[in-house]
This record gives structure tokens, sequence and C-alpha cells, in this order.
């Protein structure tokens, strides 16, 4: 069952604040996100896993809510550089590899 | 360190014809995937290997499609016959089997006309 992202597109300016959400149908273990630029290969940013912590570098953070098998990706004070679709992959087993990839969101900034 | 190598990059070819992808993952990662990623959707995963041993393929049509994995290093996704619905880009990936992070190729594009 594939994760559902919302929303599915969002325009920001520089230094302003977007929060991308993950949601699951299944129990989740792992919370996997990635940034994918325009042509280019997806990038992984972070994971999260059933009883972790918030997890976060820079200004990018995400958490992760087990009973609502939902996790959210923070971004904050965003760059140009942050511009990208980004993707939420989840696993209901301790195996990594097993990953279902949402839909994606696109992030734009703009000057 | 070089990344996950693909090729070829782009490809153009006709309905029933064959294709073949190649990769390249990063040096002693043991894990390697294919995924297919349709124009705004996320990747799907096609075939998971640990070294040669394909231990998920469970979403790959056999019918059509195959994938080896020689000696646990270099590996091959082909198509044939190809069909209309198989345009897409085609995605290998690594990991070294110690982590979660699954570190991508740029893909393969293909169109079948």
């Amino acid at each position: 069952q594939q994760p559902v992202q919302s929303p599915q597109a969002v325009i920001l300016r520089e230094g302003e604040d977007a929060v991308i959400n993950c949601s699951s149908s299944k129990a989740l273990y792992s919370v996997h996100w990635y940034r994918q630029k325009h042509g280019e290969a997806p990038v992984f940013l972070m994971i999260l896993l059933k009883g972790g912590e918030q997890k976060g570098h820079d200004k990018i953070s995400a958490s992760f809510n087990e009973k609502k098998q939902q996790s959210s990706l923070y971004l904050t004070a965003s760059q140009l550089s942050y511009s990208g679709t980004y993707f939420c992959g989840t696993s209901g087993g301790t195996s990594y590899g097993k990953l279902t990839f949402g839909q994606g969101t696109i992030l734009t900034v703009h000057p | 360190e070089a990344g996950v190598v693909q090729s070829p990059r782009y490809k153009i070819i006709e309905k029933k014809q064959p294709v073949a992808f190649w990769c390249n993952p990063i040096s002693g990662h043991n894990t390697l995937y294919w995924y297919r990623q349709n124009l705004g959707q996320g990747p799907e995963l096609l075939i998971r290997y640990e070294n040669e041993e394909a231990v998920d393929d469970s979403q790959l049509p056999k019918d059509r499609f195959s994938a080896e994995r020689l000696k646990g290093v270099d590996s091959t996704l082909k198509i044939q016959p190809a069909e209309l619905g198989d345009s897409a880009v085609y995605l290998c990936a690594s990991s070294p089997g110690t982590g979660p992070e699954a570190f991508f190729g740029q893909g393969t594009r293909l169109t079948v006309v």
C-alpha cells in the first residue's frame, strides 16, 4: 500500500517554512525521506525508526507519529537549494530494502 | 568515490524490441536494487539483490522482465519484448547493508514508441 503525501506541491519564497506529510494505512517500522532534483537521482535525507527520536540536520528535520502512522518533514528558513521533489519511503518490517514510496511532493523555492 | 553508474542514460526503442540496462553499484555494496519510476510518481521496487541472490522479486513482471547480478557486483535488467507502458526511468541503487541509506544512480530513461 503506497503512502500518501501531502501537499502534492508547495511554492515558497526563500526563508519561509514548509511541512510535508506522509501517511500510511499500514503499521510502519521506518520512514525514509529522499529529495530528487529534476533529472537527477534521489538523494537520501534521513530515516526515522519506530520508537526513535525526531531527526534533523541543518534546517531540515522530521518526526514520526507511530500512533497515526504518519511522518512529517519540516523545512525551515528554506533555501533555493531545497527545491525538488520530496519522497517518503515506508517499511513495515525491519528490512530497509522493502520500501514503498509515496507519489512525491514538489517543492519550489523562489528568491 | 564513484557513485552508482548506470548506462545508457537514454534509450528509445520500438515496441516489441528487447532492451537491457546496466548498473555498476558502489564498490563494496552488497545490496542492489532496481526501481522503476513513472512520470510524476515515486520509485517502485522491481527487484532487490543481496550479493548475487535475488531476495525480493515479487514486483518484477516475470513474463517480460529479467535481471541478473553475476558475481554479486554489476547487474543487468532486461525487458523482452518491450511494451508502450514500459516507458519510464529505471533506477539502480545500492547500499552497504549496514545502514538504511540507498545510493541511487541517475537512471536510464526508456521511451518505447
